[in-house]
């Protein structure tokens, strides 16, 4: 049972366009979603985060967006960058800090120059 | 650099081996986690430590044992291998109370 599911494996955007990267939960106990973006032969690294007490959260070109009632979030890159290409990675975790996360599959994102 | 390190980066072994993967978290950080990435497959939580005690447990298989020393390394034990036990693990440390935490850049484990 998928708790965190990321229905897209993959998503193709021109540079400079707006990317839109979907994720969806089942799980009402988690309250703090991360993304994290991996490249190639390296580990996840942390990009956003929100709390489920806000709707938005920005950070330079990254926005992540938070529907509760739907269990649904969603990150935007805006513009996207040939260095964006990774692999996106949605993360949940329950109401208390410091235990584990649960990860979607992923979302392998290209940009094309 | 994240901080984290993980030992070997790549190994390959054959089936029915005893491998062991190693994990040095990020200074202060008293949390460690091991996941499994197999092909098309998200990262699945293993186990989790704090402080030297085991805290969770995912889906870790019984063959699969790890433990955390009282300098807070970890170290992720995989007996009798299969293929199907080929993956990328990693690790990752988080500071007390986080609800993010940082990943080394995992261990490529092939077995033939």
């Amino acid at each position: 049972d998928q708790q965190v599911k990321q229905n897209s494996p993959s998503l193709s955007v021109q540079e400079g366009r707006i990317s839109i990267l979907n994720c969806d939960y089942t799980n009402s106990m988690f309250d703090y979603f991360l993304w994290y973006k991996k490249y190639p032969a390296e580990g996840p690294t942390f990009l956003i985060s929100i709390s489920s007490i806000k709707d938005k959260n920005e950070d330079g070109r990254f926005t992540v967006f938070l529907n509760k009632s739907a269990k649904h979030l969603s990150l935007h890159i805006v513009p996207s960058q040939p260095g964006d290409s990774a692999v996106y990675f949605c993360a949940a975790s329950p109401y208390s800090g410091n235990t584990p996360l649960v990860f979607g599959k992923g979302t392998r994102l290209s940009v094309i120059a | 650099d994240s901080g984290v390190t993980q030992t070997p980066k790549h190994l390959i072994t054959a089936t029915g081996q005893r491998v062991t993967l190693r994990c040095s978290p990020r200074s202060g950080d008293l949390s460690v986690y091991w996941y499994q990435q197999s092909l098309d497959q998200g990262l699945q939580f293993l186990i989790q430590y704090y402080n030297g005690e085991e805290r969770a447990k995912g889906n870790i298989l019984e063959r699969f044992s790890a433990q955390q020393f009282p300098d807070l390394h970890s170290e992720l034990n995989l007996s009798s291998l299969e293929l199907g036990d080929s993956a990328l693990y990693f690790c990752a440390s988080s500071v007390v109370g986080g609800y993010g935490y940082t990943f080394g850049s995992g261990t490529r484990l092939t077995v033939v």
